[in-house]
């Protein structure tokens, strides 16, 4: 059975940074691409970012390009999001989700349950 | 960059009706479409992709159609469990719609 467990969320300060983890099991990680995907309170889904299977290639949506680093670590099956210079509209839940084949351009099968980021004074 | 339009933003519906969800791209998209349904509180779930193709596991009311820039996504008989909010999303540059939430 897929498992996608985040973990990471939390309270920040504006400016601060966050490191947000996907613990993935039940699947051949190093096979598929990988995404991190937000839904601010009350909106709809706002991709994030996208890695590869290998890690080679990254993707990031314009409004995180520059702040956000994907990363994966396929021995320890993990997809990490590193998140700094964190803004109020960075606030929403993060979900991890799993592509449907190696390459990054892939629609997403299976969906952790999400953590919260509050960016907050 | 392409932008991803869903119609109505609501629909309001019945046990029993047959449902059709519209997304439309600003520039043909082949048939890179997928659509996700969500319930509150729930984290999305796949239904179909590449336009037509069902999920595995998904029931077989669902059924996806178009290429190009039109997408339909229909209900064929709506179930209780479908009240929900329904995404269309072009996977090659990972755009989602807006959103279609199906109340009662």
């Amino acid at each position: 059975e897929v498992q996608l467990l985040e973990s990471g969320g939390g309270l920040v300060q504006p400016g601060g940074s966050l490191r947000l983890s996907c613990a993935a099991s039940g699947f051949a990680f190093s096979s598929y691409a990988m995404s991190w995907v937000r839904q601010a309170p009350g909106k709809g889904l706002e991709w994030v970012s996208v890695i590869s299977g290998s890690g080679g290639t990254t993707y990031y949506a314009d409004s995180v390009e520059g702040r956000f680093a994907i990363s994966r670590d396929n021995s320890k099956n993990t997809l990490s999001l590193q998140m700094n210079s964190l803004r109020a509209e960075d606030t929403a839940v993060y979900y991890c989700a799993k592509g449907a084949q190696l390459a990054p351009r892939s629609c997403f099968d299976y969906w952790g349950q999400g953590t919260l980021v509050a960016v907050s004074s | 960059d392409i932008q991803m339009t869903q119609a109505p933003s609501t629909l309001p519906a019945s046990v029993g009706d047959r449902v059709t969800i519209t997304c439309r791209a600003s520039q043909s998209i082949n048939s890179w479409l997928a659509w996700y349904q969500q319930k509150p509180g729930k984290a999305p779930r796949l239904l179909i992709y590449k336009a037509s193709s069902l999920e595995s596991g998904v029931p077989s009311r669902f059924s996806g159609s178009g290429s190009g820039t039109e997408f339909t996504l229909t209900i064929s008989v709506l179930q209780p469990d479908d009240f929900a909010t329904y995404y269309c999303q072009h996977y090659n540059s990972w755009t989602f719609g807006q959103g279609t939430k199906v109340e009662i």
